[in-house]
This record gives C-alpha cells, sequence and structure tokens, in this order.
C-alpha cells in the first residue's frame, strides 16, 4: 500500500531533550515536506526536500533541522526542544514539487 | 510574500442546499490545491488545478480556478452530513495553505 507513515504518532517530552520524528514513504517520491499545524494558524511549512541531499527551509524553520540522505526517509530532528514547539506535525511527499502531496497520519509533540 | 486567504473559516449549512467557499491568494501561481481534513485525521487531497479556467467535479463537490482574480472557489452542491470537514485550499510550490474552512452540515 503506497504510504506516508510517521513515528512515534504520540510524544511527550521535556524541554531540551532532543527528538527525532521518522517519516518515510514508499512512493519512491523526490518531494518530501515537513509541516506543523497549530490552532489559528493553518499549517505552515518547516523544511521540504527537492530530493535526496537537497533541503530548504520553509516559513518556520527555527529549532528544526532536517536531513534527506535516502529517497524514502526525511527525519525532523529537534535540538533542544521548547513548548513553543509542542504542535501537530505532518510529514508529506509528492512525485516532485508541483504534484499533489501525499500526508503522513500526523505526529503529536507535546514538550513541557 | 504568498498570503492565502480563505472566505469563510467557519460554515455551518442545513443538508440538501448549496455553498461555496473562496480562496483568494496574493501573488500569481498556476497551481492550487484542495484538501480535506477530517477531525484528528490527516489531509486528504481533493482536487489538484493546475491552469486558468481549471474546472474539477468530485461528487458533490466542484473546484475551480481563475488565476487572473487569483481566485479559486469550492462549490457544495446539495451538502450531506458526511461532507463535514475542514477543508484547506494551498498556492505554490512550496506550498502554502489557508486557514481552513471549517464545514458542518446539519439535518
Amino acid at each position: 500500500e503506497a504510504q506516508v507513515t510517521q513515528n512515534p504518532r504520540y510524544l511527550i517530552t521535556v524541554t531540551g531533550k532532543k527528538l527525532t520524528v521518522t517519516c518515510s514513504q514508499n512512493m519512491n517520491h523526490e518531494y518530501m515536506s515537513w509541516y506543523r499545524q497549530d490552532p489559528g494558524l493553518g499549517l505552515r511549512q518547516i523544511y521540504y526536500s527537492m530530493n535526496v541531499e537537497v533541503t530548504d527551509k520553509g516559513d518556520v524553520p527555527e529549532g528544526y533541522k532536517v536531513s534527506r540522505k535516502e529517497k524514502r526517509n526525511f527525519p525532523l530532528i529537534l535540538e533542544s526542544p521548547s513548548p513553543n514547539q509542542t504542535s501537530l506535525y505532518f510529514c508529506a511527499s509528492s512525485l516532485s514539487y508541483s504534484y499533489e502531496q501525499y500526508f503522513g497520519p500526523g505526529t503529536r509533540l507535546t514538550v513541557t | 510574500e504568498l498570503k492565502v486567504e480563505q472566505n469563510p473559516l467557519f460554515l455551518s449549512m442545513q443538508e440538501g442546499k448549496n455553498y461555496t467557499i473562496y480562496c483568494n491568494y496574493s501573488t500569481t501561481s498556476d497551481r492550487l490545491y484542495w484538501y480535506r481534513q477530517d477531525p484528528g485525521k490527516s489531509l486528504e487531497s481533493l482536487f489538484v488545478l493546475l491552469s486558468n479556467g481549471a474546472v474539477k467535479q468530485e461528487g458533490r463537490l466542484m473546484a475551480s480556478l481563475d488565476t487572473k482574480a487569483r481566485l479559486s472557489t469550492l462549490h457544495i452542491t446539495a451538502a450531506v452530513h458526511d461532507l463535514s470537514a475542514t477543508y484547506f485550499c494551498a498556492v505554490d510550490s512550496p506550498l502554502v495553505f489557508g486557514k481552513g474552512t471549517r464545514l458542518s452540515v446539519i439535518a
């Protein structure tokens, strides 16, 4: 089944404790992206990747890192999480940047 | 900076009625997407509109794009309860999303 998977789905952590949210797609998509969704603010893009080893900042990249060493994986790294990073995170992928994106199930992160 | 505005943000409509959701964007783009999100769920792609005048229909939903007016519409025909969800439009690449329209269809 073609899909985008994220892990973990739910995470509660403390300020400053490094964490990684994994994202994997099995559709051989070139383009991958991370968004955060907050009430009243909609979805905002954090980082995106046009292909392996090519990443770029979205609208709200501060406090996040990404890497794209393999085509299928695009992990989101929070080196030192803070409470303002409490949010619902979505990973998405598409054939290329101009195609419709397929979204993962979401990761609900709480930073205390 | 690209801005995407949806109207209305909240919509309560009766079953069987018709209504339109509007999506305005601030800079030139010939690529617009509509997504649906059910409560607690992920986003599902509904329509991809790639050129001026594009019109796509799926069931009771029809989307159109006017690139000259920088406007897309999502028209709902004879609403049913199953259409209750939040609808997002998104423009350009990288995507910029509108804030979403929360639709509630009531009997």
